[in-house]
Parts: C-alpha cells; sequence; structure tokens
C-alpha cells in the first residue's frame, strides 16, 4: 500500500520558470515530510524538510508548502536552473517513527 | 566533511550466494538507515539503528539482517540472495538524535543477482 504518492512521474519545465511537484500522502500521523534530488549513478541529496507545525518553509529558490487537511505538499523550485534536472522525491514520517516513506518520483528536465 | 560512504559500489552474486554490504555515517551520526531501491520505485524502508540497537525493520524477509557496530559503521547482511533482491541499496545517517531528523544517503551499493 503506498502510503505517499507522486502522481507525476515525468515535467518539464522552461529555464527561468517555475518547477512545482506535488505529493499525497495517506497517513494522518505523518508529520515530518522531506524532499530529495536525485541524480544517476547518485544517492538521493536532501533538499528541504518541513514539519507539520508549519504550512510552508523556503530555503533560497526552494519553497515546500503543506496542506495537512487535504494531505499534500508540493516544492517549488525558483527560477528553474538546468542543474535541477534530476528525480524528485518526498519521503514522509511520524516525527516519532524510525522510518521515512517516499513517493515513486518524479524526473524533471528544465530545458536551456 | 566527509558524507556517508557505501562498499562496494557494485557487486555481483549469484542466486543462493551471501553478500555484505558496509556503511559509514556521517561523523556525529548515531543512526544508520538502510533502503532498499529498485528501478522506477522510491527507496523502502529495510532497518533503522540507532546506538548500536536495531529500532525498526521494514517489511523484508529474515535473510536480511544487519547491524552497527561502537564506532556507528553499519553492515547489511543477505542470505540466500533472489534474483528479487538485484537492487540499489542505499545507507543513510541521521543525527544526532534517533529522529526528527533529515536521512543523509550514500551513493549506494548496486547489487546485481544472477
Amino acid at each position: 500500500d503506498q502510503q505517499v504518492k507522486q502522481n507525476s512521474p515525468s515535467l518539464s519545465v522552461q529555464e527561468g520558470r517555475i518547477s512545482i511537484l506535488n505529493c499525497d500522502y495517506t497517513n494522518s500521523m505523518f508529520d515530518y515530510f522531506l524532499w530529495y534530488k536525485k541524480y544517476p549513478a547518485e544517492g538521493p541529496t536532501f533538499l528541504i524538510s518541513i514539519s507539520s507545525i508549519k504550512d510552508k518553509n523556503e530555503d533560497g529558490r526552494f519553497t515546500v508548502f503543506l496542506n495537512k487537511s487535504a494531505k499534500h505538499l508540493s516544492l517549488h523550485i525558483v527560477p528553474s536552473q538546468p542543474g535541477d534536472s534530476a528525480v524528485y522525491f518526498c519521503a514522509a514520517s511520524s516525527l516519532a517513527g524510525n522510518q521515512f516513506y517516499f513517493g515513486t518520483g518524479t524526473s524533471l528536465t528544465v530545458i536551456p | 566533511d566527509a558524507g556517508v560512504t557505501q562498499s562496494p559500489t557494485h557487486l555481483i552474486k549469484t542466486r543462493g550466494q551471501q553478500v555484505t554490504l558496509r556503511c559509514s555515517p556521517i561523523s556525529g551520526h548515531k543512526s544508520v538507515s538502510w533502503y532498499q531501491q529498485v528501478l522506477g520505485q522510491g527507496p523502502q524502508f529495510i532497518f533503522q539503528y540507532y546506538e548500536k540497537e536495531e529500532r525498526g525493520r521494514g517489511n523484508f524477509p529474515d535473510r536480511f539482517s544487519a547491524r552497527q557496530f561502537p564506532n556507528y559503521s553499519s553492515e547489511l547482511n543477505v542470505n540466500a540472495l533472489l534474483l528479487g533482491d538485484s537492487a540499489l541499496y542505499l545507507c543513510a545517517s541521521s543525527g544526532p538524535g534517533q529522529t526528527n531528523s533529515p536521512l543523509h544517503f550514500g551513493n549506494g551499493t548496486r547489487l546485481t543477482v544472477t
């Protein structure tokens, strides 16, 4: 049973525009969320996190939004750069939990 | 500072064999987790170790085992390999506590079972 879902396998965006990656979850106990970027032949790289006491967290070009009532989070990348082209995973856990549940990933292509 | 290091990077084994994968966490991190990633899927949780004790186990058979050493490094063992065990095995460390901090992954060990 997939508790974290990324329903868009791929996304293409022009350089300089906004990239929006979406993630849905089903478990209401989840209260800590992460986004990762993964290049081929490398492990996932941590980007940004958010806990359920917030609805927004920013770090440079990356902003994560959390809508707890909809069980939905999104990652905004502004402005998008060609180096952002990678697979993005969202992950969720309960704060007291010992494991993260990952989505299946969205492949982002930023077109120069 | 060194990140999470895993060895070997690639491994080819035959069905029925046993394999040991190794991981060194980021300095100061006491928690090590293991994840399996198959093509087209997100990482799946296998184990978490904190202060040398198993703190969580995912839905994997008993053929999978792990341990954490006093220096917080860790090994993942898989016995009686099956073709379906072919995957990227990722080690992640986090800290300083057991929870409430992001996972930092190594580059993984690519295991191929023939």
